[in-house]
């Protein structure tokens, strides 16, 4: 099955700097890849997603890159502000075999003021 | 936050007792998931539907069922089997046919006492 991987487990920037995620998946035949932000206690929120079909996708501040021939993409987050601590999950799966989600470990970011 | 409820909110079980846990939504959504998140952990797969009267294994199945009668319902009963149940659990749907965004309910925390 599908086996996703998440670095770094934490993050630690500055107000204002960027914050990158990686993730690596092994599943080739997985075409879509959502992000999810989850804080404490709460249930996790998509935040942005992107599908194979397309390289990179931008959202204000946050934006995804896909590489499909190396299997991994990322989450930035630019102008990075507190409200933005959290912890972050990215996924994948496959579209037409039941959309179930494989989830990455997860990373804790915090953003000192 | 409206949409997909769950409950109960927190749920204390002793040990050799099955529990049921509800998960409820109003979206017209075919697609039903429940997922286990452990402390510092990401979101693991335990069983999806993806219509009424049918429902998959996810990764981590043994010692919980489910069941779908209705299409608004997708109830998880976490049985005596289940060696290790304290977790977070949580509840996802999504709309069938070209829909791919899951959306998560609030969650259920279980202790087993």
């Amino acid at each position: 099955g599908e086996n996703v991987e998440q670095h770094p487990s934490t993050l630690s920037v500055q107000e204002g700097d960027s914050a990158v995620i990686k993730c690596t998946y092994s599943d080739s035949a997985s075409n879509y890849f959502p992000w999810y932000k989850q804080e404490l206690g709460k249930r996790p929120q998509l935040i942005i997603d992107i599908r194979s079909n397309v390289g990179e996708k931008k959202d204000q501040r946050i934006a995804v890159t896909l590489n499909k021939t190396a299997k991994h993409f990322s989450l930035h987050i630019t102008e990075t502000q507190p409200e933005d601590s959290a912890v972050y999950f990215c996924a994948a799966s496959i579209r037409n075999a039941g959309n179930m989600l494989t989830f990455g470990g997860g990373t804790r970011l915090m953003v000192k003021p | 936050d409206g949409g997909i409820t769950q409950s109960p909110k927190y749920l204390f079980r002793k040990e050799g007792q099955n529990v049921t846990l509800s998960c409820e939504q109003n979206l017209n959504h075919d697609a039903m998931y429940w997922y286990r998140q452990d402390p510092g952990q990401g979101l693991r797969l335990i069983y999806y539907s993806q219509i009424v009267n049918d429902f998959q294994k996810g990764d981590i199945a043994e010692g919980y069922s489910v069941s779908r009668e209705k299409k608004e319902s997708f109830p998880l009963t976490v049985t005596s089997a289940q060696k290790n149940p304290t977790a977070f659990y949580l509840c996802a749907s999504r709309v069938g046919g070209p829909g791919w965004e899951q959306f998560f309910g609030p969650g259920t925390r279980l202790t087993v006492l």
